[in-house]
C-alpha cells in the first residue's frame, strides 16, 4: 500500500480565510481523491484529481470554494476557501490501490472560528 | 434512503466477545466491499477486501458479503481494547467508481 502524508494534520482557522492541504504520495498515482468527513458523519468524496488535467467534482462540491490542484503524480493540494464554521471537518486524501481499494492519509482536522 | 446503510452505535462490549457489525445497501451493481477502520484522530485503514459474495478470514476477523441480502457483516473474535476504533463499511461498483462508505459504527471494547 502508498504511503500518505498530509499536511498540516490540523489547524484553527479564521472564518472568511483559506487553508491549502498538502498531499504527498511515495509512489506513483494516476488518481488522487480528496474526501470530507463531518463531525459523527461518513466520509464525502469532494473531488477526484488527475495529473494533467482539471478536477472532477462531486455534486455539491465547486471548484471555487474547494480548487484542487495536481502538478505531478505524487503531489496534490486542496484549498478550502472563504471558510465558514460550516467547513469545519476532517479532510482526507486518498489513493487508489487496485480492484476499488482506497488508501488514506491521516487526515486534516480543521476547525473555523 | 441512503445507498449504505450502517448502524453508527456507539457499541460497547466487554473484552474478548465476538462482536459483530453489519451494513446493508440498496444498489445491486457494487461489486468490490471493504471494512477499513479509523482510531481516533487517524485516517481510514483498510482492514478487509472482499470481492463479489463470500466469506473473508484474516487472523480475528471475518467480512461476510451475501448479495442477494445486500448485506454485509464483519465479525471480530476474541475483541481486544486495542480493537477499540469506528468501523466503516464502504462498497463499489466495477470499473472506476466511486466508493461509497457507510457512517462508520463506534466500537469499543472494555477491558
Amino acid at each position: 500500500s502508498a504511503v500518505i502524508s498530509q499536511k498540516p494534520s490540523r489547524d484553527i482557522c479564521q472564518r472568511g480565510t483559506s487553508l491549502t492541504i498538502q498531499c504527498q504520495v511515495d509512489s506513483q498515482v494516476t488518481m488522487m481523491f480528496w474526501y470530507r468527513q463531518q463531525p459523527g458523519q461518513s466520509l464525502t468524496l469532494i473531488a477526484t484529481a488527475n495529473q494533467g488535467s482539471e478536477a472532477t467534482y462531486e455534486s455539491g462540491f465547486v471548484i471555487d470554494k474547494f480548487p484542487i490542484s495536481r502538478p505531478n503524480l505524487t503531489f496534490s493540494t486542496l484549498t478550502v476557501s472563504n471558510m465558514s464554521p460550516e467547513d469545519s471537518s476532517i479532510y482526507l486524501c486518498s489513493v487508489e490501490g487496485g480492484g476499488s481499494k482506497a488508501f488514506f492519509g491521516q487526515g486534516t482536522r480543521l476547525t473555523v472560528v | 434512503q441512503k445507498e449504505v446503510e450502517q448502524d453508527p452505535g456507539p457499541l460497547s462490549v466487554p473484552e474478548g466477545a465476538i462482536v459483530s457489525l453489519n451494513c446493508t445497501y440498496s444498489n445491486s451493481a457494487f461489486q468490490y466491499f471493504m471494512w477499513y477502520r479509523q482510531y481516533s484522530r487517524k485516517g481510514p485503514e483498510l482492514l478487509m477486501y472482499t470481492y463479489s459474495s463470500g466469506n473473508k478470514e484474516d487472523g480475528r476477523f471475518t467480512a461476510q458479503v451475501d448479495k442477494s441480502s445486500k448485506y454485509i457483516s464483519l465479525f471480530i473474535r476474541d475483541s481486544q481494547p486495542s480493537d477499540s476504533a469506528t468501523y466503516l463499511c464502504a462498497m463499489s461498483g466495477q470499473g472506476a467508481q466511486k466508493l461509497v462508505f457507510g457512517q462508520g459504527t463506534r466500537l469499543t471494547i472494555n477491558p
